[in-house]
């Protein structure tokens, strides 16, 4: 167990739907960075949060955004789901958001339909 | 369970034989290097790192190999189990500047009793 937990395990929506993954990083970890993983791919890097604030943005679309609150927690919104958006989503956290080691959630399951 | 990835380079080995994954890196500012394992509908789980002043770096059963000359990193495991099953990743930190990881393809390890 990595002490980072996501909320939900598995969602099934239709397309044209939005939806909001939840993470909770590591106690005292600042920084949390989102990942998709889809069965032709490998693990392609969404978007980096540190304390609350936006630090590097990957291969994010415009239908997706995400946040980082107060309580470091962040949540990760996909709207206008496509089929194509069908993945596992991942979370991890680190200490201090510099490139050092990463810990994973256990994902999430989105499958669209 | 399922796989992460369609077409994944395989190593296949027998229990209790030794393992050896490897993994090419581009950048040669490159600093530190992690290995992650991820077994089938899990997320990504710490194995070991090494940053970029060391050559080699052990752990229980796996060691790392870092060859800058070729950018090339190796993880071996000894003695491998069925247990080891899993999608193996590399990932770096291209240095300085960066505060992410980026991620290898991944090798799927079967090992067979």
């Amino acid at each position: 167990d990595s002490g980072v937990t996501q909320t939900p395990k598995h969602l099934i929506t239709a397309t044209g739907q939005r939806v909001t993954l939840r993470c909770s990083p590591r106690s005292g970890d600042l920084s949390v960075y989102w990942y998709q993983q889809s069965l032709d791919q490998g693990l392609q890097f969404l978007i980096q949060y540190y304390n609350g604030e936006e630090r590097a943005k990957g291969n994010i679309l415009e239908r997706f955004s995400a946040q980082q609150f107060p309580d470091l927690h962040s949540e990760l919104n996909l709207s206008s789901l496509e089929l194509g958006d069908s993945a596992l989503y991942f979370c991890a956290s680190s200490p201090s958001g510099t490139g050092e080691t990463q810990y994973f959630g256990p994902g999430t399951r989105l499958l669209v339909l | 369970g399922e796989s992460v990835g369609l077409h994944l380079p395989t190593l296949s080995v027998q229990e209790g034989d030794n393992s050896i994954i490897n993994c090419a890196y581009s950048n040669s500012a490159s600093d530190y290097f992690i290995w992650y394992k991820q077994e089938s509908g899990k997320g990504p789980q710490f194995i070991i790192d090494i940053r970029s002043n060391m050559d080699k770096r052990q752990g229980q059963r796996v060691t790392v190999l870092l060859n800058k000359t070729v950018k090339h990193l190796s993880l071996q495991i000894a003695a491998t189990q069925p247990g080891d099953s899993a999608v193996y990743f590399c990932a770096e930190n291209r240095g300085p500047g960066y505060s992410t990881l980026t991620f290898g393809k991944g090798t799927m390890l079967l090992v067979s009793p």
